[in-house]
């Protein structure tokens, strides 16, 4: 167990849909991480947040947004969902910044239908 | 801009041998951190190892260990005593202190045979 809880673990949904992942950092963790995994694919980068602004922007789509709240927990906002982004969304947090150690979450997976 | 490739896709270890599994990486960053991270079929991310790119000596843990090769740009991962358990997707990783980013690479699939 990581310390780092994601919720929801499954999430199926319609295309055209609009769902929201959330992350809680490990205690003491700064910097929440979100990445995408599609089906048998590395890790994608999509953005950064530290002690609650934005760090980092990766390979993020104008439908996808994201924030960290003053608690710390994130959340991952997708909308006008497509078929394509059924993938696994994992939420990573760390002390400081990225050369620190990330400790990753279970991972949500999203299905569109 | 960064890059890891990890150009084994599939690799195959007897029980008990040992296996490298190759990464390069491209980094115009004098100040950079490469990882290999492990994940099992539970699709959970564990990180296995971490180099420090002004470190000249390889990291380890206990059968993990590196072979960091800088002018080279190779971050290899060499598995001893393989175990059943060892079998996971592997991937490299980095980041430099400056972009906040982690590059993964896609990732080498590997199979522990009893």
């Amino acid at each position: 167990d990581s310390g780092v809880t994601q919720t929801p673990k499954h999430l199926i949904t319609a295309t055209g849909q609009r769902v929201t992942l959330r992350c809680s950092p490990r205690s003491g963790d700064l910097s929440v991480y979100w990445y995408q995994q599609s089906l048998d694919q590395g890790l994608q980068f999509l953005i950064q947040y530290y002690n609650g602004e934005e760090r980092a922007k990766g390979n993020i789509l104008e439908r996808f947004s994201a924030q960290q709240f003053p608690d710390l927990h994130s959340e991952l906002n997708l909308s006008s969902l497509e078929l394509g982004d059924s993938a696994l969304y994992f939420c990573a947090s760390s002390v400081l910044g990225a050369v620190n150690e990330q400790f990753f979450g279970p991972g949500t997976r999203l299905t569109v239908l | 801009a960064q890059t890891v490739t990890q150009s084994q896709p599939e690799m195959s270890v007897q029980e008990a041998e040992t296996v490298t599994l190759s990464c390069t990486y491209d980094t115009s960053e004098s100040d950079y951190y490469l990882f290999w991270y492990k994940q099992p079929p539970s699709r959970q991310m564990i990180l296995v190892i971490r180099q420090e790119a002004y470190k000249q000596q390889n990291a380890t843990e206990n059968r993990f260990s590196v072979n960091f090769q800088k002018a080279a740009k190779s971050f290899s991962l060499k598995i001893s005593d393989s175990q059943l358990g060892d079998a996971a997707m592997y991937f490299c990783a980095a980041t430099t202190s400056g972009t906040y980013k982690y590059i993964f690479g896609t990732g080498t699939r590997l199979k522990v045979l009893a």
